[in-house]
This record gives C-alpha cells, sequence and structure tokens, in this order.
C-alpha cells in the first residue's frame, strides 16, 4: 500500500529538549515536504526537499532542520523546542513532475511543548 | 506571491442539502489548484484538482468544483450533503514562481452536516 508514515504521532515534551520526528514514504518519490497546521492558519510549508541531499527553507523554517540521506526518509529535527512549535505536524511526498502529481500526507504527529 | 482565501471557518448545512465551500486564489501565473480534506485525527486527502485542462474538475465522494478565471474562483459544490462529509476542507494552489510542487493552503473550512 502506497503510504507515509510519521512517528512518533503524539509527543509531549519540554522546552530546549531535542527531538526528531521521522517520515518516510514508500512510493519512491522525489519530492518530500513538512508543514505545520495551527487553528486558523491552515498549513504552512516548513522544509521541503527536491531530492537525496537537496533541501530548502519553506514559508516558516526557524527553529527546525531537515536531512535527505535517503530517498524514502526525510526527518524533521527540533533542536530546542519551544513552546511556539506545538503545532500538528505532516510529511508529504510526491513525484516530480509539473505539479500535477498527487501530493499524499502522512497522518500527523501532534506535538506538544511545555 | 500565490495565495487563497477561504471564505468561512465554518458551514453548517443539513444533510442532503447542497454543500459549497468557497476558495479565491491570486496568482500571477496559471495557477494549479487544489482541494484537499481532512477527517479527524487523519492526514490531508486529495479530493480533486485543477491542472489548466477542462474548468469543471469532478473527484472523490461526488464533489466538484469550477474554475472561473475571471471570478479567480475555485469553489467546491455538492448537490447532497451526507453526514460522512463532516471534516475539515482545504484549498490548496501551486504554481509560478514558487514552484509546481509547493502548496500554499487557505485557512480551512470546517464543514458540519446535520441529521
Amino acid at each position: 500500500e502506497a503510504q507515509v508514515t510519521q512517528n512518533p504521532r503524539y509527543l509531549i515534551t519540554v522546552t530546549g529538549k531535542k527531538l526528531t520526528v521521522t517520515c518516510s514514504q514508500n512510493m519512491n518519490h522525489e519530492y518530500m515536504s513538512w508543514y505545520r497546521q495551527d487553528p486558523g492558519l491552515g498549513l504552512r510549508q516548513i522544509y521541503y526537499s527536491m531530492n537525496v541531499e537537496v533541501t530548502d527553507k519553506g514559508d516558516v523554517p526557524e527553529g527546525y532542520k531537515v536531512s535527505r540521506k535517503e530517498k524514502r526518509n526525510f526527518p524533521l529535527i527540533l533542536e530546542s523546542p519551544s513552546p511556539n512549535q506545538t503545532s500538528l505536524y505532516f510529511c508529504a511526498s510526491s513525484a516530480l513532475d509539473r505539479g500535477i502529481s498527487e501530493q499524499y500526507f502522512g497522518p500527523g504527529t501532534r506535538l506538544t511543548v511545555t | 506571491a500565490q495565495s487563497v482565501t477561504q471564505l468561512g471557518s465554518h458551514v453548517s448545512v443539513s444533510e442532503g442539502a447542497l454543500v459549497l465551500l468557497r476558495c479565491n486564489y491570486s496568482s500571477s501565473v496559471p495557477p494549479y489548484l487544489f482541494w484537499y480534506v481532512q477527517y479527524p485525527n487523519q492526514g490531508l486527502q486529495l479530493l480533486l484538482k485543477y491542472t489548466s485542462a477542462a474548468t469543471l474538475v469532478k473527484g472523490i465522494n461526488g464533489f466538484e468544483a469550477e474554475f472561473k478565471k475571471s471570478e479567480t474562483s475555485f469553489h467546491l459544490t455538492k448537490p447532497s450533503a451526507h453526514m460522512s462529509d463532516a471534516a475539515e476542507y482545504f484549498c490548496a494552489v501551486s504554481g509560478g514562481n514558487t514552484g509546481f510542487q509547493k502548496l500554499v493552503f487557505g485557512t480551512g473550512t470546517r464543514l458540519l452536516v446535520s441529521p
């Protein structure tokens, strides 16, 4: 089954404690992206990757890091989480073409930083 | 820059009534437009997409949307609402200098369906 998986699904942590949210896709997609969803703001892109070792900032990259060492994985790293990073996070992937292909979303990770 | 505006953070309808969710876009180039649905505690699922072919686009679960360039709109409709349609709906745009893969989302509209 084609899917994007994220782990963990729920995470409660404290300010400053480094954490990683994993994302993996089994569709051999080149493009992967992280979004955060906040009430009244919709989804905003954090980082994206066009292929292995190619990453770039989205609209709200401050406080986040990513890496793309393998095509299937795109972890999101919070080196020093702060309460304003409490949010619902989604990973997405798609094939690289002219935007016609569908973006597949993971189930989401709900992060609470106290 | 591209943007999307969804009018109404909440829309309430009765079961069997017409569903109309509004989306207006801003883009300096011909856009690609999408509607996604998010059911509780789930990720986003593509309902339909406009990619410069037919202006009336049919999607899954009986939804459709019409691209109107003169009105810069891409409203989502369904003739008869079902209880299972209760969810949050997001309009999104891509294309132009932001690239064809990057989606710019609206703020979402929560659809409530009453019996």
